[in-house]
């Protein structure tokens, strides 16, 4: 079956540090892939996704690059905000049921 | 676009009551409509999927009796939590998609708390 693999959390940074927050995945076939953001007391937002090898999604200053070779779909931003504060899920989209998987989701929170 | 509405935001009801959680999809026709529940710092756990005039697909586990889904038109899909415990109390997320698309469309979700 599918399965989603999240770095565990919490993570804490200061302000403009570097963010890696690694994401692998296990699917039959070809999957679609992406990263959601929940801030708060909020539903899901997508951030960012990408649909084949070698795609990289990008929103926000976020980007995250479609590894077949590796099945990954690591999230990277280069300097974060306290703004960026929330938890990131990654997940996966495989098969006709359309039904996404997601990652145990992880904390991030960024110091001012 | 896009936008997918759910009401209430939150809802405190009494063991042994029943309460109904709408989803809307506000600016597009929602084909298929997705119910998610959320423990505290966990993933979402799908419960059903719902397609307008079908009736729902329960996920292995979640008791189709105690949480009514029925997805009546192409804008709304409502779920019921029936004779409602203490164990119920959770976030639930909606999302919402089209025919012709495979992303999903999330709600802000609803807090029910049951006392």
């Amino acid at each position: 079956g599918n399965s989603v693999t999240q770095m565990e959390g919490p993570v804490t940074l200061s302000e403009e540090a570097f963010l890696t927050i690694n994401c692998t995945y296990t699917a039959t076939g070809y999957p679609s892939l992406f990263w959601y953001v929940q801030y708060p007391g909020e539903g899901l937002q997508l951030l960012l996704k990408a649909t084949k090898a070698d795609d990289k999604g990008s929103n926000k200053g976020f980007e995250a690059t479609y590894r077949k070779e590796t099945t990954s779909f690591h999230l990277e931003k280069g300097s974060v905000q306290v703004s960026d504060s929330a938890v990131y899920f990654c997940a996966l989209l495989s098969g006709s049921a359309r039904q996404l998987t997601f990652g145990s989701g992880t904390q991030l929170t960024v110091l001012p | 676009g896009a936008v997918v509405s759910q009401h209430p935001s939150r809802v405190i009801c009494k063991s042994g009551t029943s309460v109904k959680i709408e989803c809307r999809s506000l600016d597009f026709q929602a084909t298929t409509m997705f119910w998610y529940r959320q423990f505290p710092k966990q993933s979402l756990m799908l419960m059903a999927t719902s397609n307008e005039g079908s009736k729902a697909t329960y996920e292995q586990g979640v008791e189709k009796d105690k949480f009514l889904i029925n997805h009546a038109s192409l804008t709304l899909s409502t779920l019921t939590v029936t004779s409602a415990h203490p164990e119920d109390s959770s976030f639930y997320i909606c999302s919402a998609s089209t025919s012709g698309d495979y992303e999903q469309y999330f709600g802000p979700g609803t807090r029910l708390t049951v006392t």
